[in-house]
């Protein structure tokens, strides 16, 4: 059982690139998020699904774009990234009623 | 004042002792009250889960809630080497379609053999 898998595991761009961050989850949850863990600044969440077919804004959404490809994919991309964008980014799902999250392995970004 | 406060540590301590780890909130409608540990270069996991006020225990790990001073606890006894990690707690509102979660942002903790 997988759970929920990130890809890449790590990424170098220079500003102005573009990239997608992937996220898969084979629990059949409804709910899946983004976020970013920086140091001194826990998680914040950019964006979040609620279900298939919505996305809401986060905490910092400023510079991302995500889409809900389907129940199990949810992908976070950044059309221009800057250096502010480095970061460590999550993908989590929730289960059930009690909405318990369950995180990614997370996706080293750095932004030169 | 931040909706979530927690002590990032970093705390270190040696083999066997009885950690306390801490978080105070200023909302008052948050209901559920969770601990996530992450160990280095690695994604949170659930350590423990709570509603409402009140302790609950699960082997070495207690999850404490005083809703009325606004303050959770998360006390680890015996700590081992493995227990080194960071320490997350989060809490959300209550209701059926609320998903968000809001996280402290975490204590280091450190245990020395």
């Amino acid at each position: 059982n997988a759970g929920v898998t990130q890809t890449p595991k790590f990424q170098v761009l220079k500003t102005g690139q573009s990239m997608t961050l992937q996220c898969a989850q084979d629990m059949n949850h409804n709910s899946m998020y983004w976020y970013r863990q920086d140091p001194g600044m826990g998680l914040r969440l950019i964006y979040y699904s609620a279900s298939e077919g919505t996305t809401d804004k986060g905490e910092v959404p400023n510079g991302y774009n995500v889409s809900r490809l389907n129940k199990r994919e949810f992908s976070l991309r950044l059309e221009s990234a800057a250096p502010s964008q480095t970061s460590v980014y999550f993908c989590a799902s929730t289960q059930g009623a009690q909405n318990i999250q369950y995180f990614g392995a997370g996706t080293r970004l750095s932004v030169l | 004042q931040k909706e979530v406060e927690q002590d990032p540590g970093p705390l270190s301590v040696p083999e066997g002792a009885i950690v306390s780890l801490n978080c105070t909130y200023s909302n008052s409608a948050f209901q559920y009250f969770m601990w996530y540990r992450q160990y280095s270069r690695k994604g949170p996991e659930l350590l423990m889960y709570t509603y409402s006020s009140g302790n609950k225990e699960d082997g070495r790990f207690t999850a404490q809630v005083d809703k009325s001073s606004k303050y959770i606890s998360l006390f680890i006894r015996d700590s081992q080497p493995s227990d080194s990690a960071t320490y997350l707690c989060a809490m959300r509102r209550g209701g059926g379609s609320n998903y968000k979660l809001t996280f402290g942002k975490g204590t280091l903790l450190t245990v020395n053999p």
